[in-house]
Formats: structure tokens, C-alpha cells, sequence
């Protein structure tokens, strides 16, 4: 099964600021029809996760756009230009490719 | 507006059975598959397991194959997920997913508790 690696595990950020969280993949996960399945949540405190992005950098609709998606083959990013106050809470990223199963990663932290 | 609405969780001992429901509104459910994904507490999330929008395919994670089995009634907008022999480690909140292919679990339910303990 894919295993995805998410680093930091936790990210103190400030205000205004940018912040990056990475997903490594221990394979590619280009799908055999050329496209790239992978998902990044957000689950706000005492919330369920909700989609922010879907193939890699595509945003969900009522996402803001200081939120964006990057990478390929094995290495993604998930990128918060300016954080918000809105913004803490633990992120996921998910593959779809070699499903199944579906596969999150640990989950990072994002905290004021 | 879409709302998925879980139930059926609780406590229960080890060895014992729970059937969760998860009851859609608000868009076509027929259209889509759905996944059951659970959390335990102050953990990350483990996909559960799939039943495609006609009721196939199915898949289940290993830790949970042979013991919980996924269902949907389409007469009652429902998904369902019967697990058996429960352990200790089913203990989570249990979440319900919209799946809709390219952009899998694009919406949530709210969860339900299950608690596994003597």
C-alpha cells in the first residue's frame, strides 16, 4: 500500500505569513491514465475534514485562493500564502491513485 | 444543500456489534459512491472502506475485512456500516464521505462516537 509522509507534524506560523506543508509518496503517484489523484483536507478543531484541493492543485469551489496545490510523481505541496486566524487546525493529504485503499497521511498541524 | 447525517454509534463491549447509518439529502444519491473513514481520538483519519453509486464495487481496509461490512439503500438515501466483533481499536468517531471520483470525500457527515470498552 502507498504510504504518504507528511512534514512538518506541526507548524507554529504567524499571521500574514506563508506556510508549507509537504507530502511525500513512497511511489509515484502518476495514475496509468496520466492524471494524479492527489487530495489535500483541512479539519478545522472539532470539525469533520473537508476537500481543499483535489489532482494536485485543482481548488474546490469556495476555497480561497491563498491556498494552492503543487508537485508531482512523488513529492506535493500544499502552500497557505497568507494564514489566517481561519486557517489553524490539522491538514491531510490523500491518494487516490492506487486505490484501493485510500491512503491520508499523518496529518500536520497548523497552529498560531 | 448537501448534508450527510450519521448515527448509530455508542458503546458497546468488546465482541459486540453496532450498525451505523449515515442518511444523504440534498443532491442525487444514486450518483454517487461513498466511503466510511474514522478517527480515533486525537488521531489521523483511516479510510474505512468504498461501495460504488449501484451498490459495487466494494472494498474494505484490511484492519477491518471479515468483521464490518458496507451497505446503501437507495429507497432510503442511506449508506450503512455493520461491524461485528468489535475490538478496542474500532473505538473512533466514525465518518460517512461523498464520493464523486476526481474529488473523492468532497462532502463529510458530522460523525458518530463508537466506543468499544468493558
Amino acid at each position: 500500500d502507498v504510504v504518504l509522509t507528511q512534514t512538518p507534524l506541526s507548524s507554529p506560523v504567524t499571521l500574514g505569513q506563508p506556510a508549507s506543508i509537504s507530502c511525500r509518496s513512497s511511489q509515484s503517484l502518476v495514475h496509468s491514465d496520466g492524471n494524479t489523484y492527489l487530495n489535500w483536507l483541512q479539519q478545522r478543531p472539532g470539525q469533520p475534514p473537508r476537500l481543499l484541493i483535489y489532482m494536485v492543485s485543482n481548488r474546490i469551489s469556495g476555497v480561497p485562493d491563498r491556498f494552492s496545490g503543487s508537485g508531482a510523481g512523488t513529492d506535493f505541496t500544499l502552500k497557505i500564502s497568507r494564514v489566517e486566524a481561519d486557517d489553524v487546525g490539522v491538514y491531510y493529504c490523500l491518494q487516490a491513485t492506487h486505490f484501493p485503499p485510500y491512503s491520508f497521511g499523518q496529518g500536520t498541524k497548523l497552529e498560531i | 444543500e448537501v448534508q450527510l447525517v450519521e448515527s448509530g454509534g455508542g458503546l458497546v463491549q468488546p465482541g459486540g456489534s453496532l450498525r451505523l447509518s449515515c442518511a444523504a439529502s440534498g443532491f442525487s444519491f444514486t450518483t454517487y459512491a461513498f466511503n466510511w473513514v474514522r478517527q480515533a481520538p486525537g488521531k489521523g483519519l483511516e479510510w474505512v472502506s468504498y461501495i460504488g453509486s449501484g451498490g459495487a464495487p466494494i472494498f474494505y481496509a484490511d484492519s477491518v475485512k471479515g468483521r464490518f461490512t458496507i451497505s446503501r439503500d437507495t429507497a432510503k438515501n442511506s449508506l450503512y456500516l455493520q461491524m461485528n466483533s468489535l475490538r478496542a481499536e474500532d473505538s473512533a468517531v466514525y465518518y460517512c464521505a461523498r464520493d464523486r471520483g476526481t474529488r473523492p470525500f468532497d462532502s463529510w457527515g458530522q460523525g458518530t462516537l463508537v466506543t468499544v470498552s468493558s
